[in-house]
């Protein structure tokens, strides 16, 4: 199993520039996130999504949109990227409650280096 | 979700015992205590999560006291490779949300 993948790994726009970063997970997992992390400082959560067809706003989600339009992917979108959207961007996924865990072990992808100009 | 506070920074030595307090007074009744680590360049790994009383596994122990207020990680006889930023975070067990601190950045020296 590959786990979480993200593409790309690395990636420089311009001032508003469009993009889609791609997550994919192999786990079968009904949850997915996507989280921005600064430098100094912890991940934030920009949106998630508790099952196919479903998304949800998380702490920041100005500026994103994603979708899930499959169960193993999903995709955050940037419509008109600003230099405050550079960040690495992580993507997870965990199995859902519903499943019987009790734990909330979600897996990370290596992450998108983002750099807006 | 509880909100959480840890020290920014520790410093070890190898083969030290450390242990990482974590103080979250608004802790809600449903909420799990979870600890990631995390590398440069690389997602956060779980380590370890509880609920209250003691969990242990391969990597560490988590010790959480009956008012639920705080929460400790042991990482027992550390080494070089443990250097690491370490994040104590509350879960939402409806969501699976989880909410990032700035985390403590453990440096073990030589």
């Amino acid at each position: 199993n590959a786990g979480v993948t993200q593409t790309p790994k690395f990636r420089v726009l311009k001032t508003g520039q469009s993009m889609t970063l791609l997550c994919a997970q192999d786990m079968n997992h009904e949850y997915m996130y996507w989280y921005r992390q600064d430098p100094g400082m912890g991940l934030r959560l920009i949106h998630y999504s508790v099952g196919e067809g479903t998304t949800a706003k998380g702490e920041v989600p100005d500026g994103y949109n994603v979708s899930r339009l499959k169960k193993q992917n999903f995709l955050l979108g940037l419509e008109s990227a600003a230099p405050s959207q550079t960040s690495v961007y992580f993507c997870a996924s965990s199995p859902a409650r519903a499943s019987g865990r009790t734990d909330n072990e979600q897996f990370f992808g290596p992450g998108t280096r983002l750099t807006v100009l | 979700l509880a909100k959480t506070t840890q020290p920014i920074s520790m410093d070890s030595y190898e083969g030290q015992e450390v242990n990482i307090t974590c103080s979250h007074n608004n802790i809600a009744t449903n909420d799990y205590i979870t600890w990631y680590q995390q590398f440069p360049s690389q997602g956060p790994r779980f380590i370890i999560q509880g609920y209250k009383t003691k969990v242990t596994n391969e990597v560490a122990s988590l010790f959480i006291p009956a008012d639920r207020k705080s929460s400790t990680l042991s990482l027992p006889r550390v080494s070089l490779s443990d250097t690491a930023v370490y994040y104590c975070l509350g879960f939402s067990g409806n969501t699976g949300k989880l909410i990032f601190g700035q985390g403590t950045t453990l440096q073990v020296k030589p």
